[in-house]
């Protein structure tokens, strides 16, 4: 089966632009998760989706970031406006269960 | 709240040397436990996990035991090779904390020819 697509793989952008993030899940995957993971650090959750259902977003910067899962299957993660602190790779992951998640190539962003 | 700690790399090995990567945990409750491996520009991938205490996941050569006395889940492999270099991520999975997965820094492996 197809694993999970995440575009773009690069991304450099100036302080103060917005950026989208877009992720593509297995086929029957219902459940999705954005992380970020820091240079040297595991990925640390930012939300979390059940079907069309954001169940956690607790770690979520939510005056910049914001994201959505139309339709239950595509999601999208966008920031704006970017910061410098900003800069790292954002994992895209889906589960059919709570156990095993798969995880996309990630999107490094880089803000300059 | 739950939390992965594990050894800091990067951890340097000869081709056939013997593999330890520490892992310890705290949970609230009775987590289910997980290595991650990430090669090189690619994601991460489940390597192996285990899903209550005494159990013991494997795969590709690589095991890890769910020791509960010691809150432990410590990655071994008998003998590494060089396609085995890539950064190993402990983790778990807490019904008590949400099923959300915590993940430990990562432990970057390097195996020489």
């Amino acid at each position: 089966e197809a694993g999970v697509v995440q575009s773009p793989r690069y991304k450099i952008i100036e302080k103060k632009q917005p950026v989208a993030f877009w992720c593509n899940p297995i086929s029957g995957h219902n459940t999705l998760y954005w992380y970020r993971q820091n240079l040297g650090q595991g990925p640390e959750l930012l939300i979390r989706y059940e079907n069309e259902e954001a169940v956690d977003d607790s770690q979520l910067p939510k005056d910049r970031f914001s994201a959505e899962r139309l339709k239950g299957v595509d999601s999208t993660l966008k920031i704006q406006p970017a910061e410098l602190g900003d800069s790292a790779v954002y994992l895209c992951a889906s589960s059919r269960t709570y156990n095993e998640q798969f995880f996309g190539p990630g999107t490094r962003l880089t803000v300059l | 709240g739950d939390s992965v700690t594990q050894m800091e790399g990067p951890v340097t090995l000869s081709e056939e040397a013997f593999l330890t990567i520490n892992c310890t945990y705290t949970a609230t409750g009775y987590p289910s436990l997980f290595w991650y491996v990430q090669y090189p520009g690619e994601g991460l991938q489940l390597l192996l996990k285990a899903t209550k205490a005494d159990d013991k996941g494997s795969n590709k050569g690589f095991e890890a035991t769910y020791r509960k006395e010691t809150t432990s889940f410590h990655l071994e492999k008998g003998s590494v090779q060089v396609s085995d270099s890539a950064v190993y991520f402990c983790a778990l999975s807490d019904q008590d904390g949400g099923f959300k997965t915590i993940f430990g820094a990562g432990t970057r492996l390097f195996v020489k020819a």
